[in-house]
């Protein structure tokens, strides 16, 4: 069984917080490491995904970055907003054959 | 292409009847993922297909759950006989194979059983 975890589990920030959470992963057999956006009553949808160690990627407010060797990524969302409210799942994929393993996710809830 | 489409969107069954989800992934999407969503472990991979070959299914729950792919563009899954505990939201999604592409989701199906 492939242990993927996130903390925290949940995250209440006032808007205008900046805010990062961890994804922990065994480095083995490693393909490459996802985040993606869950809303509630949504699908979750890709925001990065990542394959080299050292990689950093960057979209709007939210930046992601990897660490193969030690097995970690870490997710950043600067100056949070209410819409950035929902659950953010990091996900596994391991091997050429494609499995693709999730997290738990962490849940945010941003207030004004 | 209207991304993965999953139905029914909801699903209400007595215990013991069949129930049977089914995706249709991207055109052109290789690999094929049936996920469970729950309180306990979140998003969990029951079985994924690969050039609708099955290449693993550990994580189906028990013999009464099964999953298959005629072809490229249709997937099923099946609960024989459904139990209370099976309530749930399934999701598919589909993705190019290799890790270096994003897995696109269906809306899930909400099944309940009563």
């Amino acid at each position: 069984i492939l242990n993927v975890e996130q903390s925290p589990q949940s995250l209440h920030v006032q808007e205008g917080d900046s805010t990062n959470f961890t994804c922990s992963f065994p480095s083995s057999n490693f393909y490459a490491l996802h985040w993606y956006r869950w809303e509630t009553a949504k699908s979750p949808e890709a925001l990065f995904v990542m394959t080299l160690n050292g990689d950093e990627k960057k979209k709007g407010r939210i930046s992601a970055t990897l660490n193969t060797k030690e097995g970690y990524s870490y997710l950043y969302i600067k100056g949070s907003q209410p819409e950035d409210s929902a659950t953010y799942l990091c996900a596994l994929h391991t091997g050429t054959a494609s499995k693709l393993t999730f997290g738990t996710g962490t849940r945010l809830q941003v207030t004004l | 292409d209207a991304g993965v489409i999953q139905s029914p969107r909801h699903e209400v069954t007595e215990m013991g009847q069949e129930v049977t989800l089914r995706c249709k992934p991207i055109s052109g999407h290789n690999s094929l993922f049936w996920y469970r969503q729950t309180m306990m472990r979140g998003l969990e991979l029951l079985i994924y297909f690969n050039n609708n070959v099955p290449i693993d299914d550990s994580g189906m729950p028990e013999d009464r759950f099964s999953a298959k792919m005629p072809n490229a563009s249709f997937s099923t899954l099946k609960i024989q006989p459904s139990e209370p505990r099976d309530s749930a939201v399934y999701f598919c999604a589909s993705s190019l194979s290799g890790g270096g592409t994003e897995a696109f989701f269906g809306q899930g199906t909400r099944l309940t059983v009563v």
